[in-house]
Order: structure tokens, then sequence, then C-alpha cells
């Protein structure tokens, strides 16, 4: 049974396309993540959540919205998809803020 | 704010040996160290992690090490097996707040 599950797995779009990768934790979790981890293998957080309310918002474009409908799920919607969005991006969930945290398997984002 | 430097970004050991990866953080309130390895098309992997209360911890082949006067910390993988091919992450955080990642190291074990 999958602790942290993001959909899809992989995605190819076309640039100034609309896309949404989802994210869900059977943790208990109340702490969620969003990161970019780029082709040199650099991870990046983007987003934190607790308890459904953003904690940490990092700078990336406000292309980027997350979306959290309750503290086990964390949606992550970007708008005009750009060539540079091109990344892996990985789902993640702790208990605590900034303790260990467990990460989904990553979307493999390519905008063509 | 917190810096988090790791090295080497890549290390080749031959199968058997020992490896030794190591990081430096640079804000002394940093007061938890996790690491965690990343097997090819996966998501990272918490493998072992120290609070800063103590100097050393151990499960089975990989221990951790904190020297809080020189502000860094090591993992130690005795015994390198091919499963153990990745790459490994360092990171700190301070009180509950965000984790601040090193670069990885990519660990290679030859046969």
């Amino acid at each position: 049974d999958t602790a942290v599950s993001q959909t899809p797995k992989y995605l190819v779009t076309q640039m100034g396309n609309d896309k949404s990768i989802k994210c869900e934790q059977n943790l208990g979790h109340d702490t969620m993540y969003w990161y970019k981890q780029d082709s040199k293998k650099f991870l990046k957080i983007m987003f934190s959540y607790n308890n459904k309310e953003l904690i940490i918002n990092e700078t990336v474009p406000n292309r980027f919205s997350p979306k959290s409908p309750d503290k086990a799920h964390l949606n992550l919607h970007i708008n005009s998809l750009e060539l540079g969005d091109s990344a892996v991006y990985f789902c993640a969930s702790s208990q605590v803020s900034g303790r260990g945290a467990f990460f989904g398997q990553g979307t493999r984002l390519t905008v063509v | 704010g917190e810096n988090v430097e790791q090295h080497p970004s890549t290390l080749s050991v031959q199968e058997g040996d020992s490896a030794v990866i190591k990081c430096t953080y640079s804000d002394s309130a940093s007061n938890y160290f996790p690491w965690y390895k990343q097997e090819l098309g996966k998501g990272p992997q918490l493998i072992i992690d120290i609070r800063s209360n103590v100097g050393e911890k151990k499960d089975q082949r990989i221990a951790v090490t904190l020297n809080k006067t020189a502000k860094h910390f090591s993992l130690h993988i005795t015994e390198t097996q091919p499963e153990d091919s990745a790459v490994y992450f360092c990171a700190a955080s301070i009180d509950n707040y965000q984790l601040i990642w090193g670069a990885g190291t990519k660990l290679i074990i030859k046969p």
C-alpha cells in the first residue's frame, strides 16, 4: 500500500498548456511538500503545507499553484508551461515540518 | 540562512570497502540531520537521521556522525554492496522548519 502516491508518473506536454499533478498520502501526516529536481539532481523545495495551510512558498513563478483540499492531498497546478519547467516533481509528507519526509515516486514532466 | 555543502559529488568505491560522504552546515542552530538515498527512477528515501543531542547513530551497515563544534556530519557505509549504488543527500533543519538540502553524492560501487 503506497504511502505517498502521485500521478501521473510521466507527463509530456506542449509549451503553453496547463497541467496538474496529484498527490495523496495515507500516512496521516500533517505536512506535505512539493519539490522540483532538475537534471543535476538538485532538490529544491517549492511549497510546504501544514494542515491545508501554506507555510512555505519559495520563489517559484506564480504559474505554479498548489491546492490542498484536505491534509491528505496536495495537488500542483501549472499554467502556461515553459520549456524550463521540464524536471521531476516530487511530492512528500512528514508528520512534523522539517523532519523525516516520505517521498512519492516522482512525476517526470517534459515540456516540448 | 542555512547552507549545506556536500562532498564529494561522485564517489566510486570497490565492493566490500567503506564509503564516507561528508556534509557541512552553516547555522549552528540546526538540530536535525537526515540522510536520504535516491535510487534511479525513484524518490528519495530516508535511511538514517540524527539529532543534535547525539554524536553518532548506527543502523546495521550505515552510521551517521555529527560534530557540532565543527558543524559537519558524515554518512558511513561499511561493507558496500552493489545495491548501495545510488545518489545520497544530506539535509539539515532548525526547529521543525524546512529542510535545507545538500547537492547530492553519486555513489558507485565497483564489482
